[in-house]
């Protein structure tokens, strides 16, 4: 079965553009969780959506928002882009929202802002 | 508030010895979950082992083991027999049960390198 996957793999914008990443869980997974990653730190959670709807929010800006579609797949956007913005975009996957699930990752999405 | 401290940035280790990653955390949580991740320079995080806060024994999954010392807040990686392909990033993660969210708390991250 195929893992988490995520488009693009790299992407390079500039100040105060927009972006959407895009992320398709493990086949039977519902639930999609988005994580940032700046370089020589952790992932930081950003959002969860389970069944379409949002389940968890990070401390993150409004300028980033996400949306989850009825076959599970999801998309994350952000809003006039800052240099601080750049860093890795993960994706993970679980089967429902429960406590008890691990998330699985996909291989990342690298956002450079110029 | 949950924190999770890894105080190794780096460690090195000769092939076919241990090597035991350390990872402390703090939460009030009565409840919740420790796991380990490695991630290697494609980027991937990929799940390694899990530990539950009520687990009475310490979770072992091939290689991998974690030494969980409840009471002193660790959940200790320790990797049997390193092989040159264990060189990566490996992260300490929580999960708070207590959240609705199934959100993970993750630390700085310790970089392995296998030496032949």
């Amino acid at each position: 079965d195929a893992g988490v996957t995520q488009s693009p793999t790299h992407l390079i914008k500039t100040r105060g553009q927009q972006v959407t990443l895009r992320c398709s869980p493990i086949s039977g997974h519902k639930s999609v969780s988005w994580y940032q990653q700046v370089l020589g730190q952790g992932p930081q959670f950003i959002f969860q959506y389970y069944e379409k709807e949002e389940r968890g929010r990070g401390n993150f800006p409004d300028r980033f928002s996400a949306r989850q579609f009825p076959n599970y797949s999801s998309e994350l956007n952000v809003n006039a882009l800052l240099l601080g913005d750049s860093a890795l975009y993960l994706c993970a996957s679980t089967p429902i929202a429960g406590r008890g699930e691990t998330q699985y990752f996909g291989p990342g999405t690298r956002l450079l802002v110029l | 508030a949950q924190k999770i401290t890894q105080t190794q940035p780096g460690m090195f280790v000769q092939e076919k010895e241990a090597v035991t990653l350390d990872c402390t955390y703090d939460t009030s949580d009565p409840s919740y979950g420790l796991f380990w991740y490695k991630q290697p320079s494609s980027g991937e995080m990929i799940f390694l082992i899990y530990q539950g806060s009520y687990d009475q024994q310490n979770a072992t999954e091939g290689r991998y083991s974690l030494n969980f010392q409840k009471a002193r807040k660790s959940a200790n990686l320790v990797i049997s027999a390193s092989q040159l392909g264990d060189s990566a990033m490996y992260f300490c993660a929580m999960r708070p049960d207590q959240t609705g969210a199934n959100n993970l708390f993750f630390g700085t991250g310790t970089r392995l390198t296998v030496i032949p």
